[in-house]
């Protein structure tokens, strides 16, 4: 069974980081390209980074770009995500999604953790 | 940045009703199009990838349909766990991005 399961958020103030991580099982996880999307309190969604499944290829949304690192550790079946210099407005809730391959599309997602932003 | 634009953003709709969402893309996309089923404290959910295929496991009241700019999700028949939040996203180019969303609600 394919699991997803994000671990580190928290409450953190306005200038500070945070490390996600996601933890796969159940399938071959350095086949995939990996994601994180965010969800604001009450809002759409929001797509954040991918990377590819050798770590080949990163991009990142122009929102977060410069402050925020996307990684994996194929060994280790782990995604990543380094969050520097945090605002208010990066508060969400953070999932990580597996790309459906080849096509477009995240066919498995965590649960999500929350991050809070705030003094 | 290709914006996509979803319509309506909620509808109310009874069990049995038929249910069409729009999403409008800024510039073609062929069928790099995926839609998105989310429940309240929920993650999404994968309904339709590549515009009009059927992710395993999801029932075939839902389809999708279109190509290039415009896209279409249906819901057939409306169940009662059908009521939720449905999400369009395009997979074309990067950054991605999402529609606003369709809350299908009920009436």
């Amino acid at each position: 069974e394919v699991q997803l399961v994000e671990s580190g958020g928290g409450l953190v103030k306005p200038g500070g980081s945070l490390r996600l991580s996601c933890a796969a099982s159940g399938f071959t996880f350095s086949s995939y390209s990996m994601n994180w999307v965010r969800q604001a309190p009450g809002k759409g969604l929001e797509w954040v980074s991918s990377i590819s499944s050798s770590s080949s290829y990163i991009y990142y949304a122009d929102s977060v770009k410069g402050r925020f690192t996307i990684s994996r550790d194929n060994a280790k079946n782990s995604l990543y995500l380094q969050m520097n210099s945090l605002r208010a407005e990066d508060t969400a809730v953070y999932y990580c999604a597996r790309d459906v391959a080849a096509t477009p599309g995240h066919d498995y997602w965590g649960q999500g953790t929350l991050v809070t932003v705030s003094s | 940045d290709i914006q996509m634009t979803q319509s309506p953003s909620s509808v109310s709709a009874s069990v049995g009703d038929r249910v069409t969402i729009t999403c409008q893309a800024s510039q073609g996309i062929s069928s790099w199009l995926a839609w998105y089923q989310q429940k309240p404290g929920k993650a999404p959910k994968l309904l339709i990838y590549a515009a009009s295929s059927l992710q395993s496991g999801v029932p075939s009241r839902f389809s999708g349909s279109g190509s290039g700019t415009d896209f279409t999700l249906t819901i057939s028949s409306l169940q009662p766990e059908d009521f939720a939040t449905y999400y369009c996203q395009q997979a074309n180019s990067f950054p991605l991005t999402f529609g606003g969303g369709t809350k299908v609600e009920i009436k």
